[in-house]
Order: structure tokens, then C-alpha cells, then sequence
């Protein structure tokens, strides 16, 4: 059975702190990892990963890759309490010539406190 | 561009009655699919749709209807409601092998 699982699954931190998300997976077919941020609404995109070891940065927020022990990890430095949310990693499976779904991990809720 | 958007908000059911829960995108995505949330579940897929005339089921299907007629618009229809159906349903469009845009929800509660 496919299952995409994030840790920890809650995490307080304070302003300033700097937070490593996990998001380990187990499926057939993979194409891609996307992590997403969501605020009480709509998942947000943040980074989608093909490449195992190649790190993408949007400002104080990287994402990396491992595609050998099937995991990836979400940075975030400089912690704010604006980076409150809980973030969503997901696997998009693919199923040959067309958009695949994705399958989401239950997310990973950071409280970023003042 | 307006992106995804759902339709209504909020609903409330009662038990045994249907309705269907409108989805629409404006960016000519062939993907697009729906998605229950529910608390300490993350998000399941229920139906996805990779062009017109074409759908499939995903992880939570029963219960649930859709089509997909044209490009735009995959509506959602809840046949005999359930207060297991009782969550969040969000829509999303996909091109390519690119990210997937999320509409912004429909808070369904069924009593």
C-alpha cells in the first residue's frame, strides 16, 4: 500500500528557531514530492522535488530530496510566527503519459510562538 | 485568472439528501480531482478526472459521483448524505507534471 508519513506531527518552536519537517514514503511509481503550506484554507504549493540531492530555496524556507532512503526533509530558519500552518508533504504517482494524484501525508502542524 | 473555485462555501445537509458541490478552473488544466480533509486524516482523494469524459475513482470514492463534461467545471455530487461525509472537500487542477492548485474549500456538515 502506497503511504506517504510526516514527523513529528505537531512541533512548537519559538521566533528565531530553525525547524526540520520529515516526510518519509513508501510507493510504487514515484514521480515527484511537493510540499505544501496550509493556513485553516487552501493548501499553498511551496517546493516540488524530482532530484534526489538537489536542494530548492524560496528565502528562509529549503527542501531536499533523497530518493535512495526515500524521504525528504522541509527546512525553515528564522522562524516567524507568520510560518504558523501545518505543512503538507505529498507524493504524485505516476502512471504514464498523464498527471498522476497525489498522496498526502497527514502534515506536520508547527506553532511558532512570540 | 481566477485559478480554482468551489462552490457554495458552507453547506449544511441532512441526512438523505444530496446536493453537488460545484468545481471550476480558468488555467485549461486537463487533471483535476477531489479531496476530502478530515481532522487528523490529511487529505484523501476521492475522484479524479485527466481530461473530459474521463474519471476515475481514488482512495474514497463511495458515496460520491462525479463527471466531467468539459475542460473547466468537475462537480461533485453526494447522492444520499451521510454524517460520515461530514468534512472539508477541497477541488484541484493539474497541468503536466506540475504543482496542483487547490481551490478554496466547501465546509460540509451533514446532521
Amino acid at each position: 500500500e502506497d503511504k506517504v508519513v510526516q514527523s513529528p506531527l505537531s512541533l512548537v518552536v519559538h521566533e528565531g528557531d530553525t525547524v526540520t519537517l520529515n516526510c518519509s514514503y513508501e510507493v510504487t511509481n514515484f514521480r515527484s514530492l511537493l510540499w505544501y503550506k496550509q493556513e485553516k484554507k487552501a493548501p499553498t504549493f511551496l517546493f516540488m522535488l524530482t532530484s534526489s540531492g538537489i536542494e530548492k530555496k524560496s528565502g528562509r524556507l529549503s527542501s531536499i530530496l533523497d530518493k535512495k532512503e526515500l524521504f525528504s526533509i522541509l527546512n525553515i530558519t528564522a522562524t516567524q510566527t507568520g510560518d504558523s500552518a501545518v505543512y503538507l508533504c505529498a507524493v504524485l504517482m505516476n502512471y504514464g503519459g498523464s498527471q498522476g494524484n497525489l498522496i498526502f501525508g497527514k502534515g506536520t502542524k508547527l506553532s511558532v510562538k512570540p | 485568472n481566477a485559478g480554482v473555485t468551489q462552490t457554495p462555501k458552507f453547506q449544511v445537509l441532512k441526512t438523505g439528501q444530496s446536493m453537488t458541490l460545484q468545481c471550476a478552473q480558468d488555467m485549461n488544466h486537463e487533471y483535476m480531482s477531489w479531496y476530502r480533509q478530515d481532522p487528523g486524516m490529511g487529505l484523501r482523494l476521492i475522484h479524479y478526472s485527466v481530461g473530459a469524459g474521463i474519471t476515475d475513482q481514488g482512495e474514497v470514492p463511495n458515496g460520491y459521483n462525479v463527471s466531467r463534461s468539459t475542460t473547466e467545471d468537475f462537480p461533485l455530487r453526494l447522492l444520499s448524505a451521510a454524517p460520515s461525509q461530514t468534512s472539508v472537500y477541497f477541488c484541484a487542477s493539474g497541468g503536466g507534471w506540475g504543482e496542483q492548485f487547490f481551490g478554496p474549500g466547501t465546509r460540509l456538515t451533514v446532521l
